[in-house]
C-alpha cells in the first residue's frame, strides 16, 4: 500500500509554455502533499507543502506565481510551472503524507521537465 | 530551521563487506524523525530506515542498522553484507514530528555508494 503516482515521468516544453505535473495517492488519502526539486547531482529541495483545500505554503526563494501548487482533493496535488524558462528544467518529485500518519513519506517516481 | 549534514559525497566498499555513512543534524526540537532514503538511478526515492527521536533503540531493517547517538546528533547507517544492488545515493533526512504532519524533509547531500564486485 501507499502508493504515490506521478505524471508524466517526463516532460519536454518550449520557453514560455506551462506545464502541469500531477501527484495522486492512490491507496490512501494524503491531506499534505510536498514538491521537491532536484537538480543533477544534488539533494532534493523542498519547493512547497501543499495542502487539500488550502493554499500551498512555499520556501524561501520560490515563486508561487509561476509554480502553482492546487490541492483539490484528499488525492490530488499538482504542480503547474508557468511561463517555462530553460533554468526551470529539473526533476520535480513529489511525495504524500498519509492522514493521520505523521512520519513515512511516499514518494512520487518524479518528473523530469526539459524546457527548451 | 533544521540542518542535515552527510559529510561523504562518496564512498566505496567491497561486495559483502561493510560500510557506514555518516550523517550529522542540527536542531533545537527535541522530537522529530530521521530517515535513510535509497536513490538508484531511477531517481525512485526508496526508504531505507526510520528512527523515531524519542526511541533510544537503533533501527534495524535486515542488513541495514543505524547508529543514533542524539545528544550528539549522529544518525550513520550500517550496511552489512554489502550487496551490488545497494549502489545508489543515499540521503539522510530529518523531519519534525508536527502536530498536523505538515513539515516536509531536509534532506542532505547524498552519499554516493559504490559496490566492487
Amino acid at each position: 500500500g501507499a502508493v504515490v503516482s506521478q505524471h508524466p515521468s517526463w516532460v519536454i516544453c518550449k520557453s514560455g509554455t506551462s506545464v502541469k505535473i500531477e501527484c495522486r495517492s492512490l491507496d490512501f488519502q494524503a491531506t499534505t502533499m510536498f514538491w521537491y526539486r532536484q537538480f543533477p547531482k544534488q539533494s532534493l529541495m523542498l519547493m512547497a507543502t501543499s495542502n487539500e483545500g488550502s493554499k500551498a505554503t512555499y520556501e524561501q526563494g520560490v515563486e508561487k506565481d509561476k509554480f502553482l501548487i492546487n490541492h483539490a482533493s484528499l488525492t490530488l496535488s499538482t504542480l503547474t510551472v508557468t511561463s517555462a524558462h530553460p533554468e526551470d528544467s529539473s526533476f520535480y518529485i513529489c511525495s504524500a503524507v498519509r492522514y493521520r500518519d505523521n512520519s513515512p513519506l511516499h514518494f512520487g517516481n518524479g518528473t523530469r521537465l526539459t524546457v527548451t | 530551521a533544521q540542518t542535515v549534514t552527510q559529510s561523504q559525497p562518496e564512498m566505496s566498499v567491497q561486495e559483502a563487506e561493510t560500510v557506514t555513512l555518516s550523517c550529522t543534524y542540527d536542531t533545537s526540537e527535541s522530537d522529530y524523525y530521521l530517515f535513510w532514503y535509497k536513490q538508484p538511478p531511477s531517481r525512485q526515492m526508496i526508504l531505507v530506515i526510520r528512527q523515531e527521536a524519542y526511541k533510544q533503540q537503533n533501527a534495524t531493517e535486515n542488513r541495514f542498522s543505524v547508529n543514533f547517538q542524539k545528544a550528539a546528533k549522529s544518525f550513520s547507517l550500517k550496511i552489512s553484507d554489502s550487496q551490488l544492488g545497494d549502489a545508489a545515493m543515499y540521503f539522510c533526512a530529518y523531519r519534525s514530528r508536527p502536530g498536523g504532519g505538515a513539515d516536509g524533509l531536509t534532506f542532505g547531500k547524498g552519499t554516493h555508494l559504490i559496490i566492487q564486485p
